[in-house]
């Protein structure tokens, strides 16, 4: 069983709600991140958090907006979102940001934007 | 520009057959290389890593390769299993001090039984 978890697993939303994503880890990880993956593409990198605090931003919209309340949760707050933006959102971490290190991957949550 | 290319893009093969799956990667400077199996609608998960200085490892049915000098990797999987049925994604990393990685497209593999 993975040991991010991700919440919630479906979510479907119109283009004018607000809606969050939720990732939570007990590894001690201090490097969590946001990836979005379309079917049958390998993921992309959206957002890194170092240390909670935000350390890469891959030029994302800013109708994105993530958030590291603590050093176990990671949100990303979705709001006025387009039908483009229906993909799985994973969430993974690892014990530093570095290059070494294993990815931790949550299961994702499918979004749905009609 | 850095790119991992994987073929092949997918495969079909009986339970209980061995295959293998490429990975060819132009990535530089080179950390490692790592091998990751996502079932479908779910997150990866590690299956291997490779560092410049190994060539084999293993991890049960799944055997991986790397030929740094020609930069390419493969994954062997020995026996096929139903569960075995996945994306295959190979995802390189560059060592310039921040978390640069590179994915491929993966191998989407089915084992029909």
């Amino acid at each position: 069983d993975t040991e991010v978890t991700q919440t919630p697993k479906h979510l479907v939303m119109g283009m004018t709600n607000k809606k969050s994503l939720k990732c939570e880890q007990h590894m001690g990880h201090r490097a969590m991140y946001w990836y979005k993956q379309k079917a049958k593409k390998p993921p992309e990198l959206m957002f890194v958090y170092s240390y909670e605090k935000l350390s890469i931003n891959e030029s994302v919209p800013s109708r994105f907006s993530p958030e590291c309340p603590n050093s176990s949760l990671l949100n990303l707050h979705l709001h006025a979102l387009q039908p483009e933006d229906s993909a799985l959102y994973l969430c993974a971490s690892s014990q530093v940001r570095q290059d070494t290190g294993e990815l931790f991957f949550g299961e994702g949550s499918r979004l749905t934007v009609l | 520009k850095n790119q991992v290319e994987q073929s092949p893009q997918s495969l079909i093969i009986l339970e209980g057959k061995n295959c293998t799956l490429q990975c060819n990667y132009t990535v530089s400077p080179f950390s490692n290389l790592r091998w990751y199996k996502q079932d479908t609608g779910r997150g990866p998960v590690s299956l291997t890593i490779m560092t410049f200085s190994e060539n084999t490892k293993s991890n049960g049915r799944y055997t991986a390769t790397l030929d740094a000098d020609t930069k390419q990797s493969s994954l062997h999987i020995t026996a096929s299993q139903l569960s075995d049925s996945a994306s295959y994604i190979c995802v390189v990393s560059a060592d310039t001090g921040r978390r640069a990685l590179t994915f491929g497209s993966g191998t989407r593999l089915q084992v029909q039984p």
